[in-house]
């Protein structure tokens, strides 16, 4: 079982609607929990990130944390083509900086 | 401010060639990350420096990837000789510290590694 698991899509959705971009995990040393965005051909750039269980907005963007059940989220709400990218989802324990991505979900909003 | 740099962009070499990346970190990040990123998959950390030692290179395939930062800023990452599986593309970041509460990392571009 690997560590981090993230549906690889592809996901493609009409414009304006909302996303919701899953991941689970089994190491329960996780405690910050971030989603990146990755365009092609680009690296990947830090969108959120969460300490622990609970609920973070930011803008159109909502992720979602439960450690119980060792699975976060990322909602996207009014979905736009400009959205249209890989999202990784990563994490890392408290003592150290080793991230583990997810191998990502690619999406497409189409206009 | 700038952000990380990287090259060369893309590189094209054969197997059992040799190759070797450059990276620029962000002014005053003392940590300095490589990844490899292969197609389809999330980026694995392969060696991690603070400042010009090293933190972890648990993932780094000794046998033929090396890397440095010797004077603490710049840092290159080698491979030699290169094999077919390690077409990715290799990723630089930055933070500013790499302990306690989560320090965000900064991304390069990449750089894009096909061994025919």
């Amino acid at each position: 079982q690997k560590e981090v698991e993230q549906d690889p899509g592809p996901l493609s959705v009409p414009e304006g609607a909302i996303v919701s971009l899953n991941c689970t995990y089994s190491n329960s040393a996780f405690q910050y929990f971030m989603w990146y965005r990755q365009y092609s051909r680009k690296g990947p750039e830090l969108l959120m990130y969460t300490y622990s269980s609970g609920n973070k907005e930011d803008g159109r963007f909502t992720a979602q944390v439960d450690k119980s059940s060792k699975y976060i989220s990322l909602f996207i709400r009014d979905s736009q083509p400009s959205d249209s990218a890989t999202y990784l989802c990563a994490m890392k324990g408290a003592n150290n900086n080793d991230m583990r991505f997810g191998a990502g979900t690619r999406l497409t909003v189409k206009p | 401010e700038a952000g990380v740099a990287q090259s060369p962009r893309y590189k094209i070499i054969e197997k059992r060639q040799s190759v070797a990346f450059w990276c620029n970190p962000i002014s005053g990040h003392a940590t300095l990350y490589w990844y490899q990123q292969i197609l389809g998959q999330g980026p694995k950390l392969l060696i991690q420096f603070q400042n010009n030692g090293v933190v972890d290179d648990s993932q780094l395939p000794k046998d033929r990837f090396s890397a440095e930062r010797l004077k603490g800023v710049d840092s290159t990452l080698k491979i030699q000789p290169a094999k077919l599986e390690d077409s990715a593309v290799y990723l630089c970041a930055s933070s500013l510290a790499p302990m306690g509460p989560y320090n965000e990392q900064f991304f390069g571009p990449g750089t894009r590694l096909t061994v025919l």
